[in-house]
Protein backbone atom coordinates (compact mmCIF):
# COMPACT_ATOMS: atom_id res chain seq x y z
CA UNK A 1 0.00 0.00 0.00
CA UNK A 2 1.04 3.45 -0.57
CA UNK A 3 0.74 6.39 2.24
CA UNK A 4 1.77 9.70 2.47
CA UNK A 5 2.04 11.13 5.91
CA UNK A 6 2.75 14.72 6.33
CA UNK A 7 2.84 15.08 10.43
CA UNK A 8 2.70 19.22 10.76
CA UNK A 9 -0.71 20.11 9.98
CA UNK A 10 -0.20 24.06 10.78
CA UNK A 11 2.77 25.97 10.76
CA UNK A 12 4.09 29.38 11.53
CA UNK A 13 7.65 31.37 10.80
CA UNK A 14 8.87 35.30 10.52
CA UNK A 15 9.77 36.24 7.84
CA UNK A 16 13.07 35.64 6.69
CA UNK A 17 13.54 31.84 9.07
CA UNK A 18 14.13 29.00 7.35
CA UNK A 19 11.41 26.38 7.57
CA UNK A 20 11.04 22.52 7.09
CA UNK A 21 8.14 20.83 5.95
CA UNK A 22 8.75 16.71 6.54
CA UNK A 23 7.10 13.90 4.23
CA UNK A 24 7.55 10.61 5.28
CA UNK A 25 6.31 8.05 2.61
CA UNK A 26 5.23 4.29 2.34
CA UNK A 27 5.64 2.37 -0.17
CA UNK A 28 6.42 -1.60 -1.34
CA UNK A 29 7.86 -0.69 -5.43
CA UNK A 30 11.21 -0.28 -5.69
CA UNK A 31 10.53 2.52 -8.18
CA UNK A 32 8.47 5.51 -7.55
CA UNK A 33 7.83 8.94 -7.80
CA UNK A 34 7.87 12.07 -5.09
CA UNK A 35 6.41 14.87 -5.51
CA UNK A 36 5.52 18.16 -3.81
CA UNK A 37 2.78 20.94 -4.81
CA UNK A 38 2.29 24.19 -3.20
CA UNK A 39 -1.39 25.40 -3.09
CA UNK A 40 -1.87 29.20 -2.48
CA UNK A 41 -5.05 30.65 -1.53
CA UNK A 42 -5.86 30.94 -5.07
CA UNK A 43 -6.65 27.26 -4.96
CA UNK A 44 -4.25 25.52 -7.50
CA UNK A 45 -2.15 23.09 -7.25
CA UNK A 46 1.61 23.98 -8.20
CA UNK A 47 3.76 21.30 -9.11
CA UNK A 48 7.01 22.04 -7.05
CA UNK A 49 9.01 19.10 -7.70
CA UNK A 50 9.23 15.51 -8.95
CA UNK A 51 12.26 12.98 -7.88
CA UNK A 52 12.02 9.34 -8.52
CA UNK A 53 13.57 6.79 -5.88
CA UNK A 54 16.83 6.02 -7.80
CA UNK A 55 17.88 9.94 -7.80
CA UNK A 56 19.06 10.50 -3.74
CA UNK A 57 20.30 13.70 -4.84
CA UNK A 58 19.15 16.55 -2.74
CA UNK A 59 17.99 19.29 -5.04
CA UNK A 60 18.33 22.88 -4.51
CA UNK A 61 16.18 25.58 -6.19
CA UNK A 62 16.94 29.10 -5.31
CA UNK A 63 15.45 29.39 -1.72
CA UNK A 64 14.08 26.13 -2.13
CA UNK A 65 15.69 22.92 -1.09
CA UNK A 66 14.44 18.95 -0.94
CA UNK A 67 16.28 16.26 1.04
CA UNK A 68 15.38 12.50 -0.40
CA UNK A 69 16.46 10.31 2.55
CA UNK A 70 15.54 6.09 1.19
CA UNK A 71 16.84 5.31 4.44
CA UNK A 72 14.30 7.07 6.52
CA UNK A 73 11.52 7.31 3.79
CA UNK A 74 11.50 10.78 3.77
CA UNK A 75 11.10 13.80 1.29
CA UNK A 76 11.47 17.21 3.33
CA UNK A 77 11.50 20.57 1.62
CA UNK A 78 13.30 23.58 3.27
CA UNK A 79 12.39 27.00 2.83
CA UNK A 80 14.91 29.08 3.25
CA UNK A 81 14.88 32.82 4.23
CA UNK A 82 11.14 32.40 4.11
CA UNK A 83 8.99 35.36 2.81
CA UNK A 84 5.40 36.26 2.48
CA UNK A 85 4.41 34.86 -0.57
CA UNK A 86 5.62 31.15 0.85
CA UNK A 87 2.29 31.34 2.31
CA UNK A 88 0.10 28.51 1.27
CA UNK A 89 -0.44 24.22 1.81
CA UNK A 90 1.77 21.89 0.61
CA UNK A 91 1.33 18.73 -0.21
CA UNK A 92 3.41 15.88 -0.43
CA UNK A 93 2.70 12.71 -2.93
CA UNK A 94 3.36 9.50 -4.06
CA UNK A 95 3.54 7.61 -7.46
CA UNK A 96 4.08 3.64 -7.67
CA UNK A 97 6.05 2.75 -11.13
CA UNK A 98 2.82 1.86 -13.71
CA UNK A 99 0.53 3.85 -11.49
CA UNK A 100 -0.62 6.74 -12.95
CA UNK A 101 -2.75 7.98 -9.55
CA UNK A 102 -0.79 9.93 -6.88
CA UNK A 103 -1.38 9.55 -3.05
CA UNK A 104 -1.56 13.07 -1.07
CA UNK A 105 -0.63 13.69 2.41
CA UNK A 106 -3.20 15.76 4.48
CA UNK A 107 -0.71 18.70 3.68
CA UNK A 108 1.31 21.30 5.81
CA UNK A 109 -0.65 25.00 6.16
CA UNK A 110 2.62 27.53 6.07
CA UNK A 111 1.78 31.00 6.93
CA UNK A 112 4.84 33.16 7.15
CA UNK A 113 4.53 36.52 9.07
CA UNK A 114 5.82 39.58 8.13
CA UNK B 1 -0.45 28.07 -23.01
CA UNK B 2 -3.73 27.79 -20.65
CA UNK B 3 -3.50 25.32 -17.59
CA UNK B 4 -6.10 22.79 -16.56
CA UNK B 5 -9.50 24.96 -16.13
CA UNK B 6 -12.43 23.69 -13.88
CA UNK B 7 -15.90 25.18 -14.21
CA UNK B 8 -17.55 25.97 -12.09
CA UNK B 9 -15.30 27.24 -9.22
CA UNK B 10 -17.89 26.87 -6.58
CA UNK B 11 -21.42 24.92 -6.80
CA UNK B 12 -24.04 24.66 -3.35
CA UNK B 13 -26.84 22.80 -3.97
CA UNK B 14 -29.25 20.68 -1.90
CA UNK B 15 -29.35 17.15 -1.10
CA UNK B 16 -30.85 15.14 -3.73
CA UNK B 17 -29.78 17.34 -6.41
CA UNK B 18 -27.92 17.23 -9.56
CA UNK B 19 -24.50 19.12 -9.90
CA UNK B 20 -22.07 18.24 -13.08
CA UNK B 21 -18.64 19.56 -12.72
CA UNK B 22 -16.17 20.13 -15.54
CA UNK B 23 -12.59 20.22 -16.28
CA UNK B 24 -10.79 20.72 -19.58
CA UNK B 25 -7.03 19.40 -19.27
CA UNK B 26 -3.68 20.82 -21.13
CA UNK B 27 -4.42 20.75 -24.83
CA UNK B 28 -2.28 17.47 -25.90
CA UNK B 29 -2.45 16.00 -22.77
CA UNK B 30 -4.05 12.41 -22.82
CA UNK B 31 -4.14 11.71 -19.20
CA UNK B 32 -6.71 13.12 -17.46
CA UNK B 33 -7.05 12.53 -13.21
CA UNK B 34 -10.08 13.35 -10.99
CA UNK B 35 -9.58 14.21 -7.05
CA UNK B 36 -10.93 14.91 -4.48
CA UNK B 37 -10.48 16.57 -1.01
CA UNK B 38 -12.46 16.90 1.90
CA UNK B 39 -12.08 19.38 4.56
CA UNK B 40 -8.85 18.73 6.40
CA UNK B 41 -8.25 15.39 4.66
CA UNK B 42 -5.70 14.13 1.79
CA UNK B 43 -6.69 14.82 -1.40
CA UNK B 44 -7.71 11.80 -2.54
CA UNK B 45 -7.95 9.95 -6.39
CA UNK B 46 -10.99 9.13 -8.22
CA UNK B 47 -10.57 8.20 -11.56
CA UNK B 48 -8.13 8.71 -14.79
CA UNK B 49 -8.95 8.84 -18.17
CA UNK B 50 -6.52 7.82 -20.90
CA UNK B 51 -7.85 9.95 -23.94
CA UNK B 52 -11.21 8.48 -23.53
CA UNK B 53 -10.94 5.28 -21.93
CA UNK B 54 -11.39 4.86 -18.31
CA UNK B 55 -8.11 3.23 -17.35
CA UNK B 56 -8.81 2.74 -13.58
CA UNK B 57 -12.06 4.70 -11.77
CA UNK B 58 -10.84 2.67 -8.46
CA UNK B 59 -11.16 5.38 -6.72
CA UNK B 60 -15.09 6.53 -7.14
CA UNK B 61 -17.22 6.26 -4.12
CA UNK B 62 -20.01 4.70 -5.84
CA UNK B 63 -22.31 4.37 -8.20
CA UNK B 64 -23.77 7.95 -7.87
CA UNK B 65 -20.81 9.31 -9.52
CA UNK B 66 -20.56 9.14 -12.87
CA UNK B 67 -17.14 10.37 -15.03
CA UNK B 68 -17.00 11.15 -18.93
CA UNK B 69 -14.47 12.32 -21.55
CA UNK B 70 -16.39 11.93 -24.83
CA UNK B 71 -14.05 12.63 -27.76
CA UNK B 72 -10.95 12.89 -25.26
CA UNK B 73 -10.94 16.05 -24.56
CA UNK B 74 -12.81 17.43 -21.72
CA UNK B 75 -14.13 15.72 -19.14
CA UNK B 76 -17.50 15.85 -16.53
CA UNK B 77 -18.09 14.68 -13.41
CA UNK B 78 -21.68 14.46 -12.26
CA UNK B 79 -22.84 13.54 -8.78
CA UNK B 80 -26.52 12.20 -8.63
CA UNK B 81 -28.39 12.26 -6.31
CA UNK B 82 -25.90 14.41 -4.43
CA UNK B 83 -25.51 13.26 -0.29
CA UNK B 84 -23.73 15.56 2.37
CA UNK B 85 -20.94 13.91 2.24
CA UNK B 86 -19.73 14.63 -1.27
CA UNK B 87 -18.93 18.09 -0.01
CA UNK B 88 -15.40 18.87 -0.78
CA UNK B 89 -13.12 20.57 -3.08
CA UNK B 90 -12.70 18.26 -6.57
CA UNK B 91 -9.80 18.58 -8.55
CA UNK B 92 -9.03 17.86 -12.45
CA UNK B 93 -5.15 17.43 -13.45
CA UNK B 94 -3.82 16.37 -16.67
CA UNK B 95 -0.27 14.98 -18.00
CA UNK B 96 1.28 13.65 -20.89
CA UNK B 97 1.26 10.21 -22.16
CA UNK B 98 4.94 8.42 -21.63
CA UNK B 99 6.99 5.69 -20.04
CA UNK B 100 7.80 7.16 -16.76
CA UNK B 101 5.26 8.93 -13.93
CA UNK B 102 4.94 12.66 -14.71
CA UNK B 103 4.05 15.34 -12.33
CA UNK B 104 0.08 16.39 -13.29
CA UNK B 105 -0.80 19.32 -13.40
CA UNK B 106 -3.78 20.68 -11.41
CA UNK B 107 -6.69 22.91 -12.20
CA UNK B 108 -8.10 25.52 -9.30
CA UNK B 109 -10.67 22.48 -8.08
CA UNK B 110 -14.57 22.84 -7.85
CA UNK B 111 -15.40 23.61 -4.11
CA UNK B 112 -19.02 22.02 -3.99
CA UNK B 113 -21.24 22.14 -0.60
CA UNK B 114 -24.19 20.04 -0.39
CA UNK B 115 -26.45 21.22 2.39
Amino acid sequence: AQKVTQAQTEISVVEKEDVTLDCVYETRDTTYYLFWYKQPPSGELVFLIRRNSFDEQNEISGRYSWNFQKSTSSFNFTITASQVVDSAVYFCALSGFGQNQFYFGTGTSLTVIP
Amino acid sequence: EAGVTQFPSHSVIEKGQTVTLRCDPISGHDNLYWYRRVMGKEIKFLLHFVKESKQDESGMPNNRFLAERTGGTYSTLKVQPAELEDSGVYFCASSPLGNVVYEQYFGPGTRLTVT
